[in-house]
């Protein structure tokens, strides 16, 4: 299993573009996440999902947009970039019913600066 | 709102033990969780314990929990240079069954001197 796999690596970005970054899951699991980490302040989420075709806006939605129209990938899509997304994104999977509560298994992250 | 508190940085010698600590807010908390993420990588779940536990010990890590005053520590014991990282608490908020979403704590960065 390849586990959780984000695209690209890293991206540089003008003021006004857009992209989307790229997240797929190879364990089946219903549960998906984005976060973004920046420095000295943690993880913060932008946008879940509980399954195919089901997504909900996370603690930092405003300049984002998810779409899960599979269980394996979870797409997020940034429209008008803006210096304040420079950040670390990642992507995170869970199965939705497991011994232990729910360990959440993370992908390598996107490092995207917006100029 | 809910909060996870944790200091952001912590330096010892190999072979020191290290202690890191951590405060949460939602008492109602089944499970709380130690993650950990090298330079350049993702989070990786360390440990984790139940709510009706007060330590959980797995090799050299140690959880200490201490419901009365949400505070959680996990200790390392013989602290290796491999164990150099950022270390992230994490709760479920509440009102989250069924969603797997954690709330996570600033993180606390681990430096360990040879």
């Amino acid at each position: 299993n390849a586990g959780v796999t984000q695209t690209p690596k890293f991206r540089i970005l003008k003021i006004g573009q857009s992209m989307t970054l790229q997240c797929t899951q190879d364990m089946n699991h219903n549960y998906m996440y984005w976060y973004r980490q920046d420095p000295g302040m943690g993880l913060k989420l932008i946008y879940y999902s509980v399954g195919a075709g089901i997504t909900d806006k996370g603690e930092v939605p405003n300049g984002y947009n998810v779409s899960r129209s599979t269980t394996e990938d979870f797409p997020l899509r940034l429209e008008l970039a803006a210096p304040s997304q420079t950040s670390v994104y990642f992507c995170a999977s869970s199965a939705s019913r497991q011994r232990g509560g729910y360990e959440q298994y993370f992908g390598p992250g996107t490092r995207l600066t917006v100029t | 709102g809910e909060d996870v508190e944790q200091s952001l940085f912590l330096s010892v010698r190999e072979g020191d033990s290290s202690v890191i600590n951590c405060t949460y807010t939602d008492s109602s908390s089944t499970y709380l969780y130690w993650y950990k993420q090298e330079p350049g990588a993702g989070l990786q779940l360390l440990t984790y314990i139940f709510s009706n536990m007060d330590m959980k010990q797995d090799q050299r890590l140690t959880v200490l929990l201490n419901k009365k005053d949400k505070h959680l520590s996990l200790r390392i014991a013989d602290t290796q240079t491999g164990d150099s990282a950022i270390y992230f608490c994490a709760e479920p908020p509440s009102g989250s069954s069924n969603t797997g979403k954690l709330i996570f704590g600033q993180g606390t960065t681990l430096q360990v001197k040879p």
